[in-house]
């Protein structure tokens, strides 16, 4: 089963707004993962947050995990055009990593 | 160091014919999967592997075969394709961190059409 469901599907920010994105999961998880995808191109990692931390952050990202929840929110703080791309969220166990459907995000210049 | 290496980019196949996509690394990553991105659907995990000589099987892993007798190397065999096997293929490499995978290296994704 896939694990991971994002929520919003699709955001559209002005630029210097903040964009915030939630991932839900189902399964105990050794970690979780968010990645960037821009149009056509792979996907490239941004942040991992182990399972027994609860806040983790990397310049402009912030992101947020809640086991109890099985929740994690990424927050883009300062948003620019280079920003718009597809973001995803992903569960590490038992050696695999799992997607979600993934977030759409336009930053509007 | 290239990272992760998909070749080709871009395939034709008709239904019924067989073709290998490749996927090298050259980081020496214990950890390489393969998946399949869908519009709507993320991407879906068909196999991986934890390191030479060991595969399993992911998500979805109907039609596919795979093989691992070097680190580097993880090759994704289409026996014989379908339409509905037409997608955007990924390939990713993960290092082992505590015994531990961790974060995945992705290619550049190979876009499969089944006519």
């Amino acid at each position: 089963s896939q694990q991971g469901e994002e929520d919003p599907q699709a955001l559209s920010i002005q630029e210097g707004e903040n964009a915030t994105m939630n991932c839900s999961y189902k399964t105990s998880i050794n970690n979780l993962q968010w990645y960037r995808q821009n149009s056509g191109r792979g996907l490239v990692h941004l942040i991992l947050i182990r399972s027994n931390e609860r806040e983790k952050h990397s310049g402009r990202l912030r992101v947020t995990l809640d086991t109890s929840k099985k929740s994690s929110s990424l927050l883009i703080t300062a948003s620019r055009a280079a920003d718009t791309a597809s973001y995803f969220c992903a569960t590490r166990g038992n050696n695999r990593l799992a997607f979600g459907k993934g977030n759409q995000v336009v930053v509007i210049p | 160091n290239a990272g992760v290496t998909q070749t080709p980019k871009f395939q034709v196949l008709k239904t019924g014919q067989s073709m290998t996509l490749q996927c090298a690394q050259d980081m020496n990553h214990e950890y390489m999967s393969w998946y399949r991105q869908d519009p709507g659907m993320g991407l879906r995990l068909i196999h991986y592997s934890v390191g030479a000589g060991i595969t399993d099987q992911g998500e979805v892993p109907n039609g596919y075969n795979v093989s691992r007798s070097t680190t580097e190397d993880f090759p994704l065999r289409l026996l014989s394709a379908a339409p509905s096997q037409t997608s955007v293929y990924f390939c990713a490499s993960s290092y082992s961190r505590g015994g531990r995978p961790t974060e995945a290296f992705f290619g550049q994704g190979t876009r499969l059409t089944v006519v």
